[in-house]
């Protein structure tokens, strides 16, 4: 079985500070890890994914993420945080062991203040 | 290029009743998928299909039911709504390929009073 975990159910930071929003997994065979962003009353719209290679992956709006194997995490980060990067983020798994299903954490609420 | 469109936006339900809520992919997306998302519990997978005439239950399907019929469309429909189902639905597609992302619908939100 496949489980991903977001330790912290808000973070708060003040605009300009870096800003990390943390995530585990476990999963069997090879992680394929994805970081989702959710605004108010919208859809989830896709940031970033760890497929291979690079531990450290780049993506959308400045934000990048540091796959580390050993401690089996993926956390997402950037390094000076905007008023408009506050929304609701998830980190996702998936792997060919279980039909391709995405499984997502629950949520991390990122509120940054002026 | 549409994406993944999800009908309606919004909807009130009265115990008991029965509704479909519609969604489309125009990608020629293998997998599609459907969440609800309730606060505080992210997203849980509801039903999921790898192909036309291949679907599988996720973790909530009680009360739900799914076909696909073609590759396109995937509808979700509640049976016999109840006041647990008031929530937000995603529908999702991805490629079958395991490096791919989802891509999701703007949702439906669903109250049944």
């Amino acid at each position: 079985a496949q489980s991903v975990a977001q330790p912290e159910d808000q973070v708060n930071v003040a605009e300009g500070n870096p800003l990390t929003v943390k995530c585990t997994y476990s999963v069997s065979g090879n992680p394929y890890l994805f970081w989702y962003v959710q605004y108010p009353n919208r859809g989830l719209q896709f940031l970033l994914k760890y497929i291979t290679g690079d531990n450290l992956v780049k993506g959308s709006y400045g934000f990048e993420a540091e796959f580390n194997k050993s401690q089996t995490s993926f956390h997402l980060k950037k390094p000076s945080a905007l008023v408009s990067d506050s929304a609701l983020y998830f980190c996702a798994v998936r792997n060919g062991n279980s039909w391709g299903k995405f499984q997502f954490g629950a949520g991390t609420q990122v509120v940054v203040t002026p | 290029n549409a994406g993944v469109t999800q009908t309606p936006k919004f909807q009130v339900l009265k115990t008991g009743q029965s509704m479909t809520l519609q969604c489309a992919q125009d990608m020629n997306h293998e997998y599609m998928s459907w969440y609800r998302q309730d606060p505080g519990m992210g997203l849980r997978l509801i039903h999921y299909s790898v192909g036309a005439g291949i679907t599988d239950q996720g973790e909530v399907p009680n009360g739900y039911n799914v076909s696909r019929s073609t590759t396109e469309d995937f509808p979700l429909r509640l049976l016999s709504a109840a006041p647990s189902q008031t929530s937000v639905y995603f529908c999702a597609s991805s490629s079958s390929y395991m490096n791919t992302e989802a891509f999701f619908g703007q949702g439906t939100r669903l109250t049944v009073v």
